[in-house]
């Protein structure tokens, strides 16, 4: 069964360091979500791709936070410089399609900013 | 906009017993409505969907929800709660092109 692939699964970062996290969303979804999960609550989308565009990034703090998806395919989620209040979860998922999709997700990268 | 409350920020049953996760929607245009369930340091698992089709959903590992109109609902059910069941459940709902995730409930089995 294909799966969302994240990697690293966990990340141990200084303040003000950056760090980058990687996705591979299954095969032929053409949109890609990134979330960020704080412990206790539900995700909340950062950012969402439909091929390599940029299709909502509303919530995004682009002060410190850049995401990619150069060929429409994988994808990456950079923050720089981070920050304590940055330590989250960070879910990647796809979907065929935008909408009404059911969408799958990947195992995630449990980022600590120390 | 489209909005989910998931009522219980936590539930607790015993083994064997009824497990009911609420959930309660609103969204301005007819709703698609999932759940999913999480497990500790896992991403999102989906367990079942709702998409007009019927209004009793089954889905895996015995769960089912039922969408009812008239109360804005998508509660989550199992007949007989198994201690595999203990894990973080999310309620989400779809409609404007994206998905809106509520706050969670977390189960725990009682043996």
């Amino acid at each position: 069964e294909a799966e969302v692939a994240q990697s690293p699964r966990y990340k141990i970062t200084e303040k003000s360091q950056a760090v980058a996290f990687w996705c591979d969303p299954i095969s032929g979804h053409a949109t890609l979500y990134w979330y960020r999960q704080i412990l206790g609550q539900g995700p909340e989308l950062l950012v969402q791709f439909q091929d390599e565009s940029v299709v909502d990034d509303s919530q995004l703090p682009k002060d410190r936070f850049s995401a990619e998806r150069l060929k429409g395919v994988d994808s990456t989620l950079k923050i720089q410089p981070a920050e304590l209040g940055d330590s989250a979860m960070y879910l990647c998922a796809s979907s065929r399609l935008a909408g009404t999709y059911e969408q799958y997700f990947g195992p995630g990268t449990r980022l600590t900013v120390t | 906009a489209q909005s989910v409350t998931q009522l219980g920020s936590h539930v607790s049953v015993s083994e064997g017993a009824l497990v009911l996760l609420r959930c309660n929607y609103s969204s301005s245009v007819p709703p698609y409505l999932f759940w999913y369930v999480q497990y500790p340091n896992q991403g999102l698992q989906l367990l079942l969907k709702y998409t007009s089709a019927a209004t009793l959903v089954k889905g895996i590992n015995g769960f089912e929800a039922e969408f009812k109109k008239s109360e804005t609902s998508f509660h989550l059910t199992k007949p007989s709660a198994h201690m595999s069941d203990a894990a973080e459940y999310f309620c989400a709902v779809s409609g404007n092109n994206d998905m809106r995730f509520g706050a969670g409930t977390r189960l725990t089995v009682k043996p």
